[in-house]
């Protein structure tokens, strides 16, 4: 069945550093879409992408759709503290229901 | 204000009982889902819906079971075949069952063994 890998598993980074994790899908996606789960929190929408190699902005988040749709990317410039949580991908793809990666726990230091 | 409500907020099982778990939203949306989720792992779809009185096995249902007889709720039973139900679930809804449209989740249940 179709897969989403998603690395790292954990990543800590200072306060100000960038910070990036990666979205492999052992199929070809239709959609990517993001969320962010704050800590005791519920996922929460961020963003869906759906043309190869589309690239979306929201101020300090990058994210980023592969030529292939089976990989997305999504990076911080910057972090703060606010962006503390755990970020999920999920795509559709050969699937008729979306399938979530693991998900990347960010830790920021200040 | 529009939403997902689940409720309770924490909920404990015997050995050998069936809980139920909430779930009301009021955004008139058609799908509506029932994730698992554990300590650093992903969502996991344990049944979904698309249409009342209609709900489809995800990847986890055995266990669980569900019923859609209203539009704007989708009630999850943990029977006691679940022999490992400690976790976070987490009912979600969308617009159209038939699109790409995101989803939107309710604040979660925690389901421990006592």
């Amino acid at each position: 069945g179709q897969q989403v890998m998603q690395i790292p598993q954990y990543q800590h980074v200072q306060e100000g550093e960038d910070f990036t994790t990666y979205c492999n899908s052992s199929t070809t996606l239709s959609n990517i879409q993001w969320y962010k789960q704050r800590p005791g929190g519920h996922p929460v929408f961020l963003i869906q992408l759906v043309k190869s190699g589309e690239v979306k902005k929201q101020k300090r988040l990058t994210f980023q759709f592969g030529e292939a749709k089976k990989n997305s990317s999504l990076h911080i410039t910057a972090t703060q503290t606010t962006d503390v949580g755990t970020y999920f991908c999920a795509g559709h793809g050969c699937a008729r229901q979306l399938t979530f990666g693991s998900g990347t726990q960010l830790t920021v230091l200040p | 204000d529009g939403g997902i409500t689940q409720s309770p907020k924490y909920l404990f099982r015997k050995e050998g009982q069936n809980v139920t778990l909430s779930c009301e939203q009021n955004l008139n949306h058609d799908a509506m889902y029932w994730y698992r989720q554990d300590p650093g792992q992903g969502l996991r779809l344990i049944y979904y819906s698309q249409i009342v009185n209609d709900f489809q096995k995800g990847d986890i249902a055995e266990g669980y079971s569900v019923s859609r007889e209203k539009k704007e709720s989708f009630p999850l039973t943990v029977t006691s075949a679940q022999k490992n139900p400690t976790a976070f679930y987490l009912c979600a809804s969308k617009d159209n069952a038939g699109t790409n449209q995101p989803q939107h989740f309710g604040d979660g249940t925690r389901l421990s063994i006592l």
